[in-house]
């Protein structure tokens, strides 16, 4: 059973740099992408980007390319997504979710409970 | 705004069947890049509830169903149930963005 863990909450100065970190037990990471899809308070879902493990491969969305790093370990089935130049629209739930494909059109399988970052002065 | 659209909110008595329209382009749904549904139910993270168009991963009710029509999806849910009030996603995947897309959500009120 796939389980994704996410660290903590974080409040964070604008212009600053966040760092969530995923742990995904159960998972293999030879088959799988790992993407983060954030919420802004009260508005819908965006994705941010993935990063597919066996091939070493990120992408993201237009809007945040330059801003946002994802990065997985193999060894560790750990996935971290940081943001810079943190600005207070970057106030959101973010989530860790896994493909069950490397596949870019794959499902959103399965998701981890979300991590809420808020910036603020 | 969202690639994808949908109608902002839904609604429907106890035991009726609701539709939620999804509509995209040439470079997404239309290009036949498969169609996924989630489910928020209020304070939790989405779940998948329809993958590849039509497909319902197992221990989905078969009260919910997905269709496809060139560039447009829809999610039908019928016998509406109380707990079925949440918001409800459609994405797909955009070869122009190269990158997953979300529709704006859709909440669904039971009356």
């Amino acid at each position: 059973q796939v389980q994704l863990v996410q660290s903590g909450a974080e409040v964070k100065k604008p212009g600053s740099s966040v760092k969530v970190s995923c742990e995904a037990s159960g998972a293999s990471f030879s088959s799988c992408a790992l993407n983060w899809v954030r919420q802004a308070p009260g508005q819908g879902l965006e994705w941010m980007g993935r990063f597919v493990p066996v091939l070493g491969l990120a992408e993201y969305a237009h809007n945040l390319k330059g801003r946002v790093t994802i990065t997985a370990d193999k060894s560790t089935t750990l996935a971290y997504m940081e943001v810079n130049s943190l600005r207070y629209e970057d106030t959101a739930l973010y989530y860790c979710v896994l493909q069950d494909d490397v596949l870019p059109a794959a499902r959103f399988v399965h998701w981890g409970p979300g991590t809420l970052v808020t910036v603020s002065s | 705004q969202s690639v994808l659209t949908q109608p902002p909110s839904v609604s429907g008595a106890p035991g009726q069947r609701v539709t939620i329209s999804c509509t995209g382009s040439n470079s997404n749904i239309g290009a036949r890049y498969g169609v996924q549904w989630y489910q928020q139910l209020p304070g939790t993270a989405p779940k998948l509830l329809i993958d590849g168009d039509s497909n319902r991963p197992s221990g989905v009710p078969d009260r919910f169903s997905g269709s496809r029509s060139g560039a447009s999806a829809s999610l039908a849910i019928s016998g509406l149930q109380a707990e079925d009030e949440g918001d409800y996603y459609c994405q797909s995947y955009d070869s122009s963005l190269s990158g997953s897309v979300f529709g704006g959500g859709t909440k669904l009120t039971v009356l």
